[in-house]
């Protein structure tokens, strides 16, 4: 049971490249999020999915596209990066109800836009 | 807007003695979730504890245990007997919506650094 996986773990990307951070989870959760860490703060939610086939935007979603291929896979695309982007990419996953709607995250994707 | 506010930069600690870590919130919603996670040096995101809004007991977790004030909308985390391993960023976080309506989404205060010293 790996628990939420993300790639790559590290990126380095020019301004104007275009990528795609890859995240699975296999603890056939319904809700799935991608959130952004800046130095010194808090994760900010970029998109989330509340469920298979279903996307919503989140608190920073400009810059960003997202795609929940299925049920396990939920991917973020940047389709042209900038360095504002720089930044730790986090996905997370949950059990869409019940109270207790505790997040698992991913180990995070270093990404540095030059 | 919901908003979470966590006041406390970095804290130092000495090994042993218990430490509260501060956390307030606001909303507007009558049913929500309060989480709190630990971020190592190493980067990953672990979640510690978890407190209702209509929960009645402070939750517990080992050494962790929640301050759940609701009515002065705080949910400070204490930490007893610190251990040199609990040196960590905290983040306190919250969910809103019941039910259907809850789709899960976390807002994040923006941490508090702890050092404990040996």
């Amino acid at each position: 049971n790996a628990g939420v996986t993300q790639t790559p773990k590290f990126q380095v990307l020019k301004t104007g490249q275009s990528m795609t951070l890859q995240c699975a989870q296999d603890m056939n959760h319904n809700s799935m999020y991608w959130y952004r860490q800046d130095p010194g703060m808090g994760l900010r939610l970029i998109y989330y999915s509340a469920s298979e086939g279903t996307t919503d935007k989140g608190e920073v979603p400009n810059g960003y596209n997202v795609s929940r291929l299925n049920k396990r896979e939920f991917s973020l695309r940047l389709e042209s990066a900038a360095p504002s982007q720089t930044s730790v990419y986090f996905c997370a996953s949950s059990e869409s109800s019940g109270n207790h709607n505790e997040q698992f995250f991913g180990p995070g994707t270093r990404l540095t836009v030059l | 807007a919901q908003k979470i506010t966590q006041t406390q930069p970095g804290m130092f600690v000495q090994e042993k003695e218990a430490v509260t870590l501060d956390c307030t919130y606001d909303t507007s919603d009558q049913s929500y979730g309060l989480f709190w996670y630990k971020q190592p040096s190493s980067g990953e995101m672990i979640f510690l504890i978890y407190q209702g809004s209509y929960d009645e007991q402070n939750a517990t977790e080992g050494r962790y245990s929640l301050n759940f004030q609701k009515a002065r909308k705080s949910a400070n985390l204490v930490i007893s007997a610190s251990q040199l391993g609990d040196s960590a960023m905290y983040f306190c976080a919250m969910r809103e919506g019941k039910g259907s309506s809850n789709t899960g989404k976390l807002i994040f205060g923006q941490g508090t650094t702890l050092q404990v010293k040996p």
